[in-house]
């Protein structure tokens, strides 16, 4: 199957700080990407959708000051926390959907995020 | 509102018995998921359902999809320890896998 690397896995910062995640479709082009987040124990709530070469489409309650997306390739998206703060500690966890053919996503291996 | 609804929301049970999860959604859709999560770690996809009727199995595990209904079942058969997890139900309302909307998930704990 399809192949979605996340990166890092696993971050801690300082309040205040910027984390950078990293999402790429490792053996397919991926035109859309999405990103969740999940709270402990909790399910999966979708934040943003990610469309290569236009602006992310975010969900209702997501700041898109606060949580920057880009999707500069067909097989690389970005999360930006900016100015983050110890609320914003989850786990995110970014997906892929195949340009042509099959209508699934594939989901990268997590990233979690600390903030003290 | 799109929801989807799982139950029950945890479930121990001993090694070797069977039991049935149940994902309910509230509007028409005939595309389903269903994925395995482990603690700490992302999702694994275990099947995907795209019409009314279909029936996958793997191993111990079996999903169907009855659109009719708007339902999905996750039976498990003769549980091992192995299959303690996580489950998550996700529905696709778009048709194109441009939106999931998961379930509640349900977690499961295989006891000895």
């Amino acid at each position: 199957g399809a192949v979605v690397s996340q990166h890092p896995s696993r971050v801690i910062c300082k309040s205040g700080t910027s984390v950078k995640i990293e999402c790429r479709s490792l053996d397919f082009q991926a035109t859309t990407m999405f990103w969740y987040r999940q709270f402990p124990k909790q399910s999966l709530m979708l934040m943003a959708t990610s469309n290569e070469g236009s602006k992310a489409t975010y969900e209702q309650g997501v700041e898109k000051d606060k949580f920057l997306i880009n999707h500069a390739s067909l097989t690389l998206s970005t999360l930006t926390v900016t100015s983050a703060h110890p609320e914003d500690s989850s786990f995110y966890i970014c997906s892929a959907r195949v340009a042509q053919g099959k209508n699934i996503q594939y989901f990268g291996a997590g990233t979690r995020l600390s903030v003290l | 509102e799109l929801k989807v609804e799982q139950n029950p929301l945890f479930l121990s049970m001993q090694e070797g018995k069977n039991y049935t999860i149940y994902c309910n959604y509230s509007t028409t859709s005939d595309r389903l998921y269903w994925y395995r999560q482990d603690p700490g770690k992302s999702l694994e996809s275990l099947f995907v359902l795209l019409s009314n009727g279909a029936v996958k199995q793997e191993g111990r595990l079996m999903a169907s999809l009855d659109t009719k209904a708007r339902l999905s079942t996750l039976h498990i058969t003769a549980a091992v320890h192995d299959l303690s997890a996580t489950y998550f139900c996700a529905v696709d309302f778009t048709g194109t896998a441009s939106k999931l909307t998961f379930g509640t998930g349900t977690r499961l704990q295989v006891t000895l």
